[in-house]
């Protein structure tokens, strides 16, 4: 089984910053990993699939990259809206979620 | 636009079984190039895989959870459904599910049941 270990698991951020939330798989069998944010309450929406390809209607702010293993999700500058909690998704596998906090 | 429901019983007694229902509507079940999963996620916690489910039957489910649960699908009524058989405490959360493209993202999600084992 694939384990995506996610991290910072949180992290405390001001409107404006760059913010970069790195996931690492354990086996490197496939590109097609998925970001998706999760506010409170609320059902995740797709940010990012195929490692960086943002989905329809999503601000370009988001953005994201793979190199060997590792992807990363990258917030160019952070806004209001942005606080929620983000998860990567690789086949049957989820990432354990970067909580984005106002600092 | 494409859009999910779940519906089933928000309060499960220990040791019976979960069953929920996803109604897809704004397209149809029958696509050849997506599937139809189910996820989970219990109180405070994280997004857990559970399954999913292609249009003529063939299903994949999370190793960890595979003894314990089935997904099937009615195309005639654009559903797909999820069964949890002898649940405990473990298996309360709020259970989504939600639309698999051909890249493995969930690209479209139900608003989310919750979903409480307990007598």
């Amino acid at each position: 089984d694939i384990q995506l270990t996610q991290s910072p698991s949180f992290l405390s951020a001001s409107v404006g910053d760059r913010v970069t939330i790195t996931c690492r798989a354990s086996q490197g069998i496939s590109s097609y990993l998925a970001w998706y944010q999760q506010k409170t309450g609320k059902a995740p929406k797709l940010l990012i699939y195929a490692a960086s390809t943002l989905q329809s209607g999503v601000p370009s702010r988001f953005s994201g990259s793979k190199s060997g293993t590792e992807f990363t999700l990258t917030i160019s500058s952070l806004q209001p809206e942005d606080f929620a909690t983000y998860y990567c998704q690789q086949l049957n596998s989820f990432g354990g979620g970067t909580k984005v906090e106002i600092k | 636009q494409l859009q999910l429901q779940e519906t089933g019983p928000g309060l499960v007694k220990p040791s019976e079984t979960l069953s929920l229902t996803c109604t897809v509507s704004g397209g149809s079940i029958s696509s050849n190039i997506h599937y139809w999963g189910w996820i989970r996620q219990p109180p405070g916690k994280g997004l857990e895989y559970i399954g999913i489910i292609y249009y003529a039957g063939s299903t994949s489910y999370n190793p960890s959870l595979k003894s314990r649960v089935s997904m099937s699908v009615d195309t005639s009524k654009n559903q797909f459904s999820l069964k949890v058989p002898s649940v405990t405490a473990a298996d309360t959360a709020v259970y989504y599910c939600a639309r698999q493209s051909s890249s493995d993202a969930f690209d479209f999600w139900g608003q989310g049941t919750m979903v409480t084992v307990s007598s």
